[in-house]
């Protein structure tokens, strides 16, 4: 068990629609990362939070946002959905920047129909 | 940028034999370095991982990557090669400059162990 919690395992939903996923790190880790798993695209890095604060970002939509709240909690909300938005979606987490590594949780799986 | 490159989206070993999974990287500084599991249907798993210091870095269930500078490379190595030990492998970068430590995965590798 990694500690990083996610919510929820599994979320099926229709095109068009929105929906949030939701993750709780680690106690006492103040990053948070997210990721987004699929067959074609492999694992592609979303965006990073860190105590608050948006930190970096990558391959993340502009259907797509996420927050950080002051309890360290995160989620990503997921707009528009397209049949493409189907994937796995990882959360992440770690104490600080630099070389600590990240502990993922297990994922949400997000099927849109 | 940083990036991996996996060669070998599946490998195939018997049981005992060993296992060589190969990572090459790109970095215009020293990376980080690690390597990652993924079981069924779970998250990654942290295997090991190389910052700074000696170059041979052991991690769980008994793997082993070797850092080498000249030839970019980061393989994750096991000498005898169990049948848990089937899952996907990851190897992922990241930098040593601010804004981050998001970590670059590559592509995976799919490890088969056979009886």
């Amino acid at each position: 068990d990694s500690g990083v919690t996610q919510t929820p395992k599994h979320l099926i939903t229709a095109t068009g629609q929105r929906v949030t996923l939701r993750c709780s790190p680690r106690s006492g880790d103040l990053s948070v990362y997210w990721y987004q798993q699929s067959l074609d695209q492999g694992l592609q890095f979303l965006i990073q939070y860190y105590n608050g604060e948006e930190r970096a970002k990558g391959n993340i939509l502009e259907r797509f946002s996420a927050q950080q709240f002051p309890d360290l909690h995160s989620e990503l909300n997921l707009s528009s959905l397209e049949l493409g938005d189907s994937a796995l979606y990882f959360c992440a987490s770690s104490p600080r920047e630099g070389s600590s590594p990240l502990h993922f949780g297990n994922g949400t799986r997000l099927t849109v129909t | 940028a940083q990036s991996v490159t996996q060669l070998g989206s599946h490998v195939s070993v018997s049981e005992g034999a060993l296992v060589l999974l190969r990572c090459n990287y790109s970095s215009s500084v020293p990376p980080y370095l690690f390597w990652y599991v993924q079981y069924p249907n779970q998250g990654l798993q942290l295997l090991l991982k190389y910052t700074t210091g000696a170059t041979l870095v052991k991690g769980i269930n008994g793997f082993e990557a070797e850092f080498k500078k000249s030839e970019t490379s980061f393989h994750l190595t096991k000498p005898s090669a169990h049948m848990s030990d089937a899952a996907e492998y990851f190897c992922a970068v990241s930098g040593r400059t601010g804004g981050g430590n998001k970590l670059t995965f590559g592509t995976g590798t799919q490890l088969k162990v056979e009886l």
